[in-house]
């Protein structure tokens, strides 16, 4: 069966530090993973999605960026946070069919404060 | 273009049908989603349907769809304490990579 972690599980970091989120997947091979944000009181915004090793997809410009060293493997990561980037931030991965897809199966999150 | 609108806020009483309502803009969307959301915790895909279908029951869940309107509705018979939560509806557009556009969330809370 697949699995997907998400660490940490909350994280309080000051305004202007680095940031780096990781999301590994086991159990299956060449998913795609996307990092979705939720701001408080919001839906789920989609930030990033990749469909292979080294391929990152941005949905919205912003402070963060992606990367995805190996196949079940993706990072968000930040040089310098802002207070804005404050959100609970989700992991999720689906299996690729006829390239629609499936559902998407997410991690349990991790909660960022800026302060 | 991609908007998906709810309500946010359902408080009903435990043991009545909870029906949470959900409208979209991208007529050309194949699949939507139903996710709930516990406290604290990611998301748990709840049950989807597919475009091509007006109804889809599963257990105490039943997803309604009308295209014509683009109007999703989940409804959740002998609502448990348990349901408690937040339900997001969710479509994936066209396109391919099952990118998925989220509403704002529903939070359906249960008394006694």
């Amino acid at each position: 069966s697949q699995t997907i972690h998400q660490w940490p599980a909350t994280l309080v970091q000051p305004v202007g530090s680095p940031l780096s989120l990781e999301c590994t997947v086991e159990g299956t091979s060449n998913p795609n993973l996307y990092w979705y944000r939720q701001a408080a009181g919001r839906g789920l915004q989609l930030l990033f999605y990749s469909v292979g090793i080294g391929q990152i997809s941005s949905e919205v410009p912003q402070n963060l960026s992606a990367s995805r060293p190996q196949d079940r493997q993706f990072i968000l990561s930040s040089k310098k946070l802002l207070l804005s980037d404050s959100g609970f931030y989700l992991c999720a991965w689906s299996f690729i069919v006829n390239r629609k897809g499936t559902e998407a199966f997410f991690g349990q999150g991790t909660r960022l404060t800026v302060v | 273009g991609e908007d998906v609108e709810q309500s946010l806020f359902l408080s009903v009483r435990e043991g009545d049908s909870s029906v949470i309502n959900c409208t979209y803009t991208d007529s050309s969307s194949t699949y939507l989603y139903w996710y709930k959301q516990e406290p604290g915790a990611g998301l748990q895909l709840l049950t989807y349907i597919f475009s091509n279908m007006d109804m889809k029951q599963d257990q105490r869940l039943t997803v309604l769809l009308n295209k014509k309107d683009k109007h999703l509705s989940l409804r959740i018979a002998d609502t448990q304490t348990g349901d408690s939560a937040i339900y997001f509806c969710a479509e994936s557009p066209p396109g391919g990579y099952n990118k998925l556009i989220f509403g704002a969330g529903t939070r359906l809370a249960v008394h006694p």
